[in-house]
């Protein structure tokens, strides 16, 4: 079974600031694809980063930048120069081998204050 | 504002009612699925669709009763709720590589539903 879990239900960062939110996986495939999406008070989720666990380089998308320990099972999320707009819910999720369904950890509620 | 819709956004039913949630993506994808958002729990993955055909069911109770037409709709039929069914009902969208699903590519979601059962 593929299971992800998100430790922290709640975190807070002052604007400018640097935040890293934290994510653990399981899974048996040797091939799998980790995501980390947002979801604002608006509800709509949108992606945020993505990695291919058979790259070892860690992705970037300007603020947004992942640790990927793959032997510790690791997927952080860190947002560099956190904006008011970052605010939102955020989920990270698992995607191994041939499954087309995406296994979600329970989500981090991140409030950026001003 | 977005390539997946959803309709309606609210919806509150009775336990005896029948109603449906209708989901639409202008994408152009091959794969559509549905999820279920309850407070403090994973999004559960309820239905996937690849190529209009149902590829994967997780044990969903048979009061949902899924639908897809075409690739660029997906409805979800409700019957006889319990009000443990209340939830935000995500509807997503992907191209698949292929036609299977084996592919990365990200899902894409619509706005969401939000059921409430009385």
């Amino acid at each position: 079974a593929q299971t992800v879990t998100q430790s922290q239900p709640e975190m807070s960062v002052q604007e400018a600031e640097t935040v890293t939110l934290s994510c653990t996986y399981d899974t048996s495939e040797s091939n799998y694809y980790l995501f980390w999406y947002k979801q604002p008070p608006s509800r709509q989720m949108i992606l945020v980063i993505r990695q291919e666990a058979y790259k070892q380089q860690n992705a970037t998308e300007n603020r947004f930048s992942v640790n990927f320990q793959k032997a510790a099972k690791s997927f952080s999320l860190k947002i560099s120069d956190s904006q008011l707009g970052d605010t939102a819910m955020y989920f990270c999720a698992l995607r191994g081998g041939s499954q087309g369904n995406l296994i979600f950890g329970k989500g981090t509620k991140l409030s950026v204050k001003p | 504002e977005t390539g997946v819709t959803q309709t309606p956004r609210h919806l509150v039913m009775g336990m005896t009612n029948k109603k449906s949630l209708k989901c639409e993506q202008h994408l152009g994808h091959n794969a559509m699925y549905w999820y279920k958002q309850s407070a403090k729990k994973p999004l559960e993955l309820m239905f996937v669709y690849s190529l209009e055909e149902r590829v994967e069911n997780n044990s969903v109770p048979s009061r949902f009763s899924p639908e897809c037409p075409n690739s660029s709709h997906l409805f979800l039929h409700l019957h006889t709720l319990q009000p443990e069914d209340s939830a935000l009902y995500l509807c997503a969208s992907s191209q698949e590589k292929g036609g299977g699903l084996a592919g990365v590519n990200e899902q894409f979601f619509g706005p969401g539903t939000r059921l409430t059962v009385l």
